[in-house]
């Protein structure tokens, strides 16, 4: 099955500062990679995803990159406000066509 | 539409009490799962269904779990007997198809005393 490590498990940055989460996987099959933001006391919410025969996609503050060589996708954050605190996830899709998660990153933006 | 709808929200019951979490997946959407999340182990998934189809269970802990999909708006997990262990949130999510964006309900928080 697929492994998934995501990093780092907590980040704290500034209101206005930017936020970089990575995600490693090992399905080299995987084709899909999206990122989840969970608020707390509901479930996951789809922020952004991106297919692989592309390598970077964009959507406001928010952009994934992709390297399906090294096998790893990051979620950037720019110009982060108090709302983006919440848990994220990766969940790349693997030859198994499922997603599976990561272990999330707390993101904390300090006013 | 109103997303996917969960019940209970909350559910407390004692060690060895039946318990049955229920789902309602968006109309339309062919693929519904159940995920389970606890600090230990994160979000796992459960079990998932096609076109109200088991289709991989492998995630199922043990057989005092059980899930059915009688029809394309209603799913159930069922817990018998419960153990404090089971203690978690419980997640059902629906998809229009296979690695597509999951629509994830509200979860269910289960206490198990």
């Amino acid at each position: 099955g697929e492994n998934v490590e995501q990093h780092p498990s907590t980040l704290s940055v500034q209101e206005g500062d930017s936020a970089v989460i990575k995600c490693t996987y090992s399905d080299s099959a995987s084709n899909y990679f999206p990122w989840y933001k969970q608020e707390l006391g509901k479930g996951p919410q789809l922020i952004i995803d991106i297919r692989s025969n592309v390598g970077e996609k964009k959507d406001q503050r928010i952009a994934v990159t992709l390297n399906k060589t090294a096998k790893h996708f990051s979620l950037h954050i720019t110009e982060t406000q108090p709302e983006d605190s919440a848990v994220y996830f990766c969940a790349p899709q693997g030859s198994a066509r499922q997603l599976t998660f990561g272990s999330g990153t707390q993101l904390t933006v300090l006013p | 539409d109103a997303g996917v709808i969960q019940s209970p929200r909350h559910e407390v019951t004692e060690m060895g009490q039946e318990v049955t979490l229920r789902c309602k997946p968006i109309s339309g959407h062919d693929y519904l799962f159940w995920y389970r999340q606890t600090m230990m182990r994160g979000l796992e998934l459960l079990i998932y269904f096609n076109n109200n189809v088991p289709i991989d269970d492998s995630g199922m802990p043990e057989d005092r779990f059980s899930a059915k999909m009688p029809n394309a708006s209603f799913s159930t997990l069922k817990i018998q007997p419960s153990e404090p262990r089971d203690s978690a949130v419980y997640f059902c999510a629906s998809s229009l198809g296979a690695g597509e964006k999951l629509f994830f309900g509200s979860g269910t928080q289960l206490s198990v005393l």
